[in-house]
Parts: C-alpha cells; structure tokens; sequence
C-alpha cells in the first residue's frame, strides 16, 4: 500500500524549531519530487516547499524562505523539514504529498499531517 | 505568484444536482498544470483531477474537468452524499504553486 505518515509535529514557542519527518512506503521514493503543504485552522491549504528526487532543487514559499529547510534522505525514504524562528503564523496541519509520475505535478499522495502548534 | 480564485465560495445543493464549480487564475496556466483536490472535515486532500480533465485513479467518472488559460471548472454531474465537501483548485505552472480558497459544496 502507497503510505506517507507525518510524525514531529507539536507545541514550540515562538522562535523555536521543530523538524517533521515523513516516511514513505509502497513506492519507490528515490522517483518522485515529494512537497509539504500546510493548513492553518480553519483556513485554505499552502504549499510550503519541495525538493527534486535527489535533492538537488528545492523551492520555498517567500514566507517561510530562509526559515525552514526541505530535505530527504532516500536510503531512509524519508522526507523532512526543518522550521526555525517559528511564528504564530506557521501554526497549522502540516501534510506531505508526492507529485504524481504523470509529468502534471498534481499530487497524488498525501499523509495524514502532523499538527504545529505555535503559542506561549 | 498565480492567484487563484474559486466561485462561489459555498455551493448548497441537493443530492442527485449538478454541481459546477469555477476557478479563475491571475494569469494563463497550461492547463497540464492544473489540478482539483477535495477534502472532507478531519481529513488530507484527495486528487480528483490533474491537467484540468484527467481524473486521477478510483475517481468515478461523476467528476469532470474542464478549461484552459484563465478559466477552469470542476463539475459533479449528480452529486452523491459523500460528494459533500470542499474542493480546491492548485495550479503547479509556476513556483510557488499556489491553491485556490475553496469552494464548499453543502446539502441544501
């Protein structure tokens, strides 16, 4: 079965950091560009970052730009990112997803998120 | 950044209607680049169609795309009850990708 499950998520005062973690299974991980999109209480989703299938590319909202830090480790199938400096805003449901191998850059597998709760 | 804006904001409507929901972009899209996802409370985003008309694996063939440029639209031939939920668009054209604020389809 094609599974990604978030893990790392938490309360963090503001300023602090967190990394969440996402691990694959039941597909070949190596293959495909993989993203974190975020949602807010109540709101919309954000994509937040992603990175090509050996790490070399990686795109970032302005928002989060210099803050947090996409990586992967494919020997793990394992995708992960980084947040520092961490502010109100980024309080959200954090999910991973996979782009799809269509060439469309939909994407068609997604975690179950992992919730981050930032608050004094 | 391509700003996406989907209409209305909240579609009530009875099982077995036509729901026909709309997307507009900032800025032309390929439309190979344009996806629709639905999401139910408590729950990840589900593909339902990438490159505006393609339906994504298991998604029964209710759930139709269509546009190009500027203009897309997502339409549930005869909605079902477990159709209820909110639908983004997401364009992935150009970095950032970016989604739309969602439409939410209700029962009337």
């Amino acid at each position: 079965e094609v599974q990604l499950v978030e893990s790392g998520g938490g309360l963090v005062q503001p300023g602090g950091s967190l990394r969440l973690s996402c691990a694959a299974s039941g597909f070949t991980f190596s293959r495909y560009w993989m993203n974190w999109v975020r949602q807010a209480p109540g709101k919309g989703l954000e994509w937040v970052a992603n990175i090509k299938q050996d790490g070399t590319e990686k795109y970032y909202i302005d928002s989060v730009r210099g803050r947090f830090t996409i990586s992967r480790d494919n020997a793990k199938n394992s995708l992960y990112l980084q947040m520092n400096s961490l502010r109100a805003e980024d309080r959200a449901v954090y999910y991973c997803a996979r782009d799809d191998a269509s060439g469309s850059y939909a994407m068609d597998v997604w975690g179950q998120g992992t919730t981050v709760t930032v608050s004094s | 950044e391509i700003v996406l804006t989907q209409s209305p904001g909240t579609l009530s409507l009875s099982p077995g209607e036509r729901a026909t929901l709309s997307c507009r972009a900032s800025q032309s899209v390929s439309s190979s680049y344009l996806a629709w996802y639905q999401q139910k409370p408590g729950q990840a985003p589900r593909l339902l169609i990438y490159g505006a008309s393609s339906r994504a694996t298991g998604i029964p063939d209710r759930f139709s795309g269509s546009g190009s440029g500027t203009d897309f639209t997502l339409t549930i031939s005869s909605l079902q009850p477990e159709d209820f939920a909110t639908y983004y668009c997401q364009q992935s054209y150009i970095t950032p990708r970016t989604f739309g604020q969602g439409t939410k389809v209700e029962i009337k």
